[in-house]
């Protein structure tokens, strides 16, 4: 079968550190994306894990571990315009699998 | 470089009616993508091409047809639309597969009535 779980929502301050879990179950599994879209944008690439471990660009970290199919977005020094959704993506062979997205709301 | 342009930005169809959303990207990109979008869901991948002449289903393709005649064109085509077509739909392209960084264009903002 196929699955995938991310929070519906997380909230967050400014200033602070969000992370925001993605559990998968897929064949054919070959990485993890994630993307960001802001309400009535289109989606933008944030990350790709190829590998286990941690990818980092600038505020923005994510992490994968294929062994326990989990990986995390972690978001630092929360900024107003990171209020968001964030969708994990799950690379299944030739195409990416994206699920309900997790909508982070940052308040000052 | 205007990057993944689409055209038209919004529509309202009659049940029935086609139409054909247009993408286009000059980044000379091999690999592309139609998504859709209902309110307060994810992306469904609807038909990809991974290069001119060569198109693939993806997980949503009934009620659509597509065409890749040259690098920088992916037509949709929706024939005998139907209200559960209502929807935003996105085109997408890579240069490296679905792997690499997909950019999107804006989105076509469809409604079926």
């Amino acid at each position: 079968g196929q699955s995938l779980e991310q929070p519906s929502e997380v909230t967050a301050v400014e200033g602070a550190i969000v992370q925001i879990n993605c559990t998968y179950q897929t064949s054919g599994f070959y990485g993890l994306s994630w993307y960001q879209q802001h309400d009535g944008g289109a989606p933008t690439f944030l990350s790709y894990n190829g590998l286990d471990g941690l990818e980092e660009t600038g505020r923005f970290s994510s992490f994968l571990s294929r062994s326990d199919s989990y990986g995390y977005l972690l978001l630092q020094e929360l900024q107003m315009k990171d209020s968001a959704s964030y969708f994990c993506a799950p690379l299944r062979t030739d195409k990416l699998i994206f699920g309900t997205g997790t909508r982070l709301q940052v308040f000052p | 470089n205007a990057g993944v342009t689409q055209t038209p930005k919004f529509r309202i169809l009659k049940i029935g009616q086609s139409m054909t959303l247009q993408c286009t990207q000059d980044m000379n990109h091999n690999y592309m993508y139609w998504y859709r979008q209902d309110p307060g869901m994810g992306l469904k991948l609807i038909y990809y091409s991974v290069g001119a002449g060569i198109t693939d289903k993806g997980e949503v393709p009934n009620g659509y047809n597509v065409s890749r005649s040259t690098t920088e064109d992916f037509p949709l085509r929706l024939e005998l639309a139907a209200p559960s077509q209502t929807s935003v739909y996105f085109c997408a392209s890579s240069p490296g597969g679905a792997e690499d960084t997909q950019y999107f264009g804006p989105g076509t903002r469809l409604t079926v009535l």
